[in-house]
């Protein structure tokens, strides 16, 4: 099992509706987690971190996390083409960041 | 402030050349990442330093691959020799390691192409 799964993708959302991105991870000691985005040939970018259970809100991004389900999520509302991106998850493991594969965003107009 | 500084920003090198890529963190950070990314394996962490001291190169690939860190504003990943499987995109990330976590931030990255 991996450390940290993602659903590769392509998502693909039309402009204005919410998507939804969900990933899993196997350290239930885990404490922190974190939502990276990556347009195609650039670095990636953090855009999210939370490390409590429940809601976190930043405009249109929320992060949701669940440890008991081992399970974090990002949520992007009201989306729009410049959120077209690979969204990677990536969870604190010991003193070091363990990524997920990436899911490919597509928001289509 | 500036972010995290790169360079070269690409590099197109012939197999059996020494490569080396070097990274300036951000200032007052005191943790430095290198990562590997290509298509097949993603991101790949190589090797961290915690206060200019590697703390982890289990990444590394293999004995072709070092790198150092002399000082808090400076860091190297050298390749020798080259091969064309070394071909990839290399970030450099720094942070400020805090009591529950620390966020990395990530630099533009080399592209490495051995031909």
């Amino acid at each position: 099992q991996k450390e940290v799964e993602q659903n590769s993708g392509p998502l693909s959302v039309p402009e204005g509706a919410i998507a939804s991105l969900n990933c899993t991870y196997s350290d239930r000691g885990s404490q922190s987690f974190f939502w990276y985005r990556q347009y195609s040939g650039k670095s990636p970018e953090l855009i999210m971190f939370i490390y409590s259970n429940g809601d976190k809100e930043d405009g249109r991004f929320t992060a949701q996390l669940n440890k008991a389900s081992q399970y974090v999520s990002l949520l992007i509302r009201d989306s729009q083409p410049s959120d077209s991106a690979t969204y990677l998850c990536a969870v604190q493991g010991a003193q070091k960041l363990v990524f997920g594969q990436g899911t490919r965003l597509t928001i289509n107009p | 402030d500036a972010g995290v500084i790169q360079s070269p920003r690409h590099e197109v090198t012939e197999m059996g050349q020494e490569v080396t890529l070097r990274c300036k963190p951000i200032s007052g950070h005191n943790s430095l990442f290198w990562y590997r990314q290509t298509m097949m394996r993603g991101l790949e962490l190589l090797i961290y330093f915690n206060n200019n001291v590697p703390i982890d190169d289990s990444g590394m690939p293999e004995d072709r691959f070092s790198a150092k860190m002399p000082n808090a504003s400076f860091s190297t990943l050298k390749i020798q020799p080259s091969e064309p499987r070394d071909s990839a995109v290399y970030f450099c990330a720094s942070a400020r390691r805090g009591k529950w976590s620390y966020e990395q931030y990530f630099g533009p990255g080399t592209r490495l192409t051995v031909t």
